[in-house]
């Protein structure tokens, strides 16, 4: 079974200051793991992704996730937050096993940016 | 190039009525999947299409759900005898092959609301 849990549901943090979104997985197997961003009122976006290459993935927006296996973590870092990241992120690992090409999702992360 | 669209991007109905859901996905994507986004609740999966292969309908909460996929192309979710827990946002998605570091591009999703 594989499963996300992604802790603090609301995250507040000021402009300009860093931000840190926790991402734990239990998985089986090695998996693909996934940052996903959703902006009110749109569709989800892809900040970056894990596919087993580099353990530090940077993606768009100046985001990027480091994947620990010891820890089964992959949190989502940014060093200064923009009023342009209030959003809700999420955690999603992916497992391809004999065609079962599942995704979960962890809950998600409402981020708010105090300017 | 065209991303996935869906249709309709709002719908209302009354309960205990049916509705039909659509999803185009990006042409040449082999991968189409069905999710339902309800408040504070996080992504449900519900249903994965994987070219000819047999759909994995895992995620369907109940009878009343059902999915295809025509032509291996466009997709309808139906729900049958719809109640209020029904009313979400019911995202698609399409994934150009298999692969565990392919991400999923997502439509924007329909909001349905039962009455």
């Amino acid at each position: 079974a594989q499963s996300v849990t992604q802790l603090d549901s609301h995250v507040s943090v000021s402009e300009g200051t860093p931000v840190l979104l926790r991402c734990n997985y239990s998985s089986s197997y090695s998996p693909s793991l996934f940052w996903y961003v959703q902006h009110p009122n749109k569709g989800l976006q892809l900040l970056l992704k894990y596919t087993s290459a580099a353990t530090l993935v940077k993606g768009i927006n100046g985001f990027e996730a480091e994947f620990k296996k010891s820890e089964t973590s992959f949190h989502l870092t940014k060093p200064s937050a923009h009023m342009s990241d209030a959003a809700e992120y999420f955690c999603v690992v992916s497992l391809t096993f004999y065609g079962n090409n599942r995704l979960a999702f962890g809950k998600g992360n409402q981020v708010v940016v105090i300017p | 190039g065209a991303g996935v669209s869906q249709s309709p991007s709002n719908k209302v109905t009354e309960k205990g009525k049916d509705v039909e859901l659509r999803c185009d996905p990006i042409s040449g994507h082999t991968a189409l999947y069905w999710y339902r986004q309800s408040l504070g609740q996080g992504l449900e999966f519900l249903i994965y299409f994987q070219g000819n292969s047999a759909p994995d309908k895992s995620g369907l909460p109940s009878d009343r759900f059902s999915a295809e996929r025509t032509g291996g192309s466009v997709s309808t979710l139906t729900i049958q005898r719809t109640q209020q827990e029904d009313s979400a946002v019911y995202l698609c998605a399409s994934r150009p092959r298999e692969g565990r570091g392919n991400e999923q591009f997502f439509g924007p999703g329909t909001r349905l609301t039962v009455l």
